[in-house]
């Protein structure tokens, strides 16, 4: 099993703070996606990414792809109380299988 | 669009006893179905992958004949865990796909064996 290792694996943070969580594998990935799960509902995917270097923003959220296609990163600006859930990194295996990362959980406070 | 279902949302039952979980697509046909289970504080780990009309095929570890897992028609997958076991109570999600690539999941069953 390629494993996915994320760091933290927790995280407790005040609004308005930046934050980065990492992926990292020992394999080259063919494609990466980040997800976000909310208790007591399922992964709602935030971004696939899929060349080495590669930079995709969303609102606050910005997602990079290792150069080496090894590693990724999420990075928050000005989080907020709603940006709090469990976050997943996952790759695309052979027969569109996902493995996911060990996860990271982000509690955003007032 | 793309929205997949779950039923039952939760579920106790009793040990020995068989539950099964319904996931369907709602608006688009489904050629793949795969199956997770999630412990508490812990990641997805996938179970299962069903396509329609064949045999389910497990990952390592997963019990074919625990968790029966069938893909009747392109928009229902079942999972049944039989002869449940407190160390079966779980989180469990679906989630689909069409055509393409992308993972379509559903809201998950939570499912306690007391």
């Amino acid at each position: 099993t390629q494993l996915l290792e994320q760091s933290p694996q927790f995280l407790s943070i005040q609004e308005g703070e930046n934050l980065t969580v990492y992926c990292n594998s020992s394999s080259v990935f063919s494609s990466l996606q980040w997800y976000r799960q909310e208790p007591g509902e399922g992964p709602v995917l935030l971004v696939t990414v899929v060349t080495g270097g590669e930079v995709k923003k969303l609102k606050r959220l910005t997602f990079q792809f290792g150069d080496a296609r090894k590693d990724s990163s999420l990075h928050i600006t000005a989080a907020q109380t709603g940006d709090t859930g469990l976050y997943l990194c996952a790759r695309t295996g052979t027969a569109s299988k996902l493995t996911f990362g060990t996860g990271t959980r982000l509690q955003v406070t007032l | 669009g793309a929205v997949v279902s779950q039923h039952p949302s939760w579920v106790i039952c009793k040990s020995g006893t068989s539950v099964k979980i319904e996931c369907r697509s709602l608006d688009f046909q489904a050629t793949t179905m795969f199956w997770y289970r999630q412990f508490p504080k812990q990641s997805l780990m996938l179970m299962a992958t069903s396509n329609e009309g064949s045999k389910a095929t497990y990952e390592q570890g997963v019990e074919k004949d625990k968790f029966l897992i069938n893909h009747a028609s392109l928009t229902l997958s079942t999972l049944t865990v039989t002869s449940a076991h407190p160390e079966d109570s779980s989180f469990y999600i679906c989630s689909a796909r069409d055509f393409g690539v992308e993972q379509y999941f559903g809201p998950g069953t939570r499912l306690t064996v007391t």
